[in-house]
């Protein structure tokens, strides 16, 4: 079955860029997104990118898509403290079950 | 907008209670999800549906059952809360199948 997977944990300084990969196995993903949680909240959109893109960005955001090797990739510019949360990958395959979500990346800003 | 509303935010049960979890959204999606979510775990698919009147198994959905009897609301039953149910629970709504979901904030469940 589809499989998304990513790192759990992520530690960078304070104005570093932090980098949280991802790889999923379903090739016929339409969509890719980034989620945000933050503690005791929802997930809340990020960003997402057609498959069809190798690349997006939006502000602090860089979105990367290597299609052939299934592998996605978020980068955050210049980390601050409020950038600290989890980061769920998700892709979009088609099927009515909806997203399948990664277990998430949890990014520990240190000052 | 409101979105997608859970009530209610928190509750503690007793093993063997009953409860219901009620998602409500307002932006007229078809799909409307129910996930859990447990430390390293992730997020994992109780049930879904399709549209009004629909709904189907995901991932985990032993000691749930769900009703989507209006388009905008969608039920989440626990018959007999066991202490393995203690978790976090969302609900989520897309308007296509493989678009963006949209989630609620969550309702935190303990079963003692």
């Amino acid at each position: 079955g589809e499989d998304v997977e990513q790192s759990l944990f992520l530690s960078v300084r304070e104005g570093d860029s932090s980098v949280i990969n991802c790889t999923y196995t379903d090739s016929s993903s339409t969509y890719l997104y980034w989620y945000k949680q933050e503690p005791g909240a929802g997930l809340q959109l990020l960003t997402y990118i057609f498959s069809n893109m190798d690349m997006k960005q939006d502000q602090r955001l860089t979105v990367l898509l290597n299609k052939k090797d299934k592998h996605l990739s978020l980068r955050i510019a210049d980390t601050q403290t409020g950038d600290s949360a989890i980061y769920f990958c998700a892709e979009g395959g088609g099927g009515a079950d909806g997203l399948t979500f990664g277990k998430g990346t949890h990014l520990i800003i240190q000052p | 907008n409101a979105g997608v509303t859970q009530t209610p935010k928190f509750r503690v049960l007793k093993t063997g209670q009953s409860m219901t979890l009620l998602c409500a959204q307002d932006m007229n999606h078809e799909y409307m999800y129910w996930y859990r979510q447990d430390p390293g775990m992730g997020l994992r698919l109780i049930h879904y549906s399709v549209g009004e009147g629909t709904t189907a198994k995901g991932e985990v959905p032993d000691g749930y059952n769900v009703s989507r009897l209006k388009k905008q609301n969608f039920l989440l039953g626990l018959e007999s809360a066991a202490p393995s149910q203690t978790s976090v629970y969302f609900c989520a709504s897309s308007l296509r199948v493989n678009g963006e979901a949209f989630f609620g904030q969550g309702t935190r469940l303990t079963v003692v």
